[in-house]
């Protein structure tokens, strides 16, 4: 499809196991984001690649997260020894070019992530 | 650091009437976007309609529009002819203009009585 990818859809996961989300963006689009999304609240701010560079990633909640787009493409959101309070959706967003602010993000679907 | 406000936790309204959802933020900048997003039971975010801080023409996109007040930091969005596809997560979202990040306020939940 045309649209942002992101899997898997649904993760489960055990309180310490280390987990890794996947989002492949729009072809073209440079810019890369990825949002934390805790039920009933709106999406909050991870970290930003431009190309494989990771420009921003002043949101990531602890050293325990971990993001890396390494061709300047698809990425990888990892999450090392997760807890509880890691429950969220978790929202990957591409857009075209980084030169214009006024550019649109566009969103994937999401991965939901449940911490038993 | 910006902050985005959503006031209304729920709102409803009849199918083909209006509706009106209230956003504020705070900033000290002077360059800066506005959007709002649906956010249906799919979870994907779908933009419905952006403003550039320097214009000072509401946007519009068919049945939505938006009451931008710069001075009051306030970006309403209303949705006329309110139709069932309509219902969804509404958010508000603030850009810095050196920024990239989208900061969100906490959402309303539209809903459309047939």
């Amino acid at each position: 499809g045309a649209g942002v990818s992101q899997s898997p859809r649904y993760k489960v996961a055990k309180r310490g196991q280390d987990v890794a989300l996947r989002c492949d963006p729009i072809s073209g689009h440079v810019s890369l984001f990825w949002y934390q999304q805790a039920l009933g609240q709106g999406p909050e701010f991870l970290t930003y690649f431009q190309n494989e560079a990771q420009l921003d990633k002043s949101g990531l909640p602890s050293d325990r997260f971990f993001a890396e787009r390494p061709e300047g493409s698809v990425s990888t959101l990892k999450i090392q020894r997760t807890q509880q309070e890691d429950s969220a959706v978790y929202l990957c967003a591409s857009s075209f070019w980084t030169g214009m602010s006024n550019q649109p993000q566009h969103f994937g679907d999401g991965t939901r992530l449940s911490i038993l | 650091a910006q902050t985005v406000t959503q006031s209304q936790p729920e709102m409803s309204v009849q199918e083909a009437e209006t509706v009106t959802l209230s956003c504020t933020y705070d900033t000290s900048e002077s360059d800066y976007y506005l959007f709002w997003y649906k956010q249906p039971p799919s979870r994907q975010m779908i933009l419905v309609i952006r403003q550039e801080a320097y214009k000072q023409q509401n946007a519009t996109e068919n049945r939505f529009s938006v009451n931008f007040q710069k001075a009051a930091k306030s970006f309403s969005l209303k949705i006329s002819d309110s139709q069932l596809g309509d219902a969804a997560m509404y958010f508000c979202a603030y850009r810095s203009g050196v920024d990239q990040k989208l900061v969100f306020g906490q959402g309303t939940r539209l809903t459309i009585n047939p």
